[in-house]
């Protein structure tokens, strides 16, 4: 079945290091998308990219980067800029004018 | 630039019966997409409903079905005779026809009562 996953499940970070979460789909789509979600609040992205080896920040890029070296994937790295990374993080994608479809999350916290 | 509002926190319903999310807002375009996402505590997210605003005739999927008010900006979630299923958080999210971007709302739980 497509889909897309998201790993690791769970991830902890300790202070000044950097974290990769993973997302990988299988659905063919062209635009990839990672979210935040913290409580009380609604989604927030964080970068979207269209195509491969293209991405753009969306609302709060700081202290996040990405690649898309590959259709399939769109791994997101937390950095040590980043004084507050514990939060929910969902990947979607989507292609055409289709509703976006997404991962089952990760859940980032600090040790 | 687009934002959603979604005024309520929290909603209750009693199971079998019929409640209303609401969701508003703001925008300078005039075609455009809207969403109700549902997120139930295993925290997937679910879409539930779409409406091209380009169209009048309100979106239907069986027991779910939204009130879209253009001219005002108000896009609601009904939800018929509720099940104990329905119990989750609902987000608005709006897509512009020229990108596919989405901007959400903050939210509304809903508790479905036995």
């Amino acid at each position: 079945d497509g889909g897309i996953t998201q790993s690791p499940k769970y991830l902890f970070r300790k202070e000044g290091q950097n974290v990769t979460l993973s997302c990988e789909q299988n659905l063919n789509h062209d635009a990839m998308y990672w979210y935040r979600q913290d409580p009380g609040q609604g989604l927030r992205l964080i970068y979207y990219s269209q195509i491969v080896n293209d991405f753009q920040k969306g609302d709060i890029a700081e202290g996040y980067s990405v690649s898309r070296e590959k259709k399939e994937s769109f791994p997101l790295t937390v950095t040590s800029a980043q004084k507050n990374p514990t939060a929910f993080y969902l990947c979607a994608s989507t292609i055409g004018n289709q509703p976006q479809h997404f991962g089952d999350g990760t859940r980032l916290s600090i040790l | 630039a687009q934002t959603v509002t979604q005024s309520q926190p929290e909603m209750s319903v009693q199971e079998a019966e019929t409640v209303t999310l609401s969701c508003t807002y703001d925008t300078s375009e005039s075609d455009y997409y809207l969403f109700w996402y549902k997120q139930p505590p295993s925290r997937q997210m679910i879409l539930v409903i779409r409406q091209e605003a380009y169209k009048q005739q309100n979106a239907t999927e069986n027991r779910f079905s939204v009130n879209f008010q253009k001219a005002a900006k108000s896009f609601s979630l009904k939800i018929s005779d509720s099940q104990l299923g329905d119990a989750a958080m609902y987000f608005c999210a709006y897509r512009s026809a020229w990108g596919n971007k989405l901007v959400f709302g903050a939210g509304t739980i809903l508790r479905v009562k036995s």
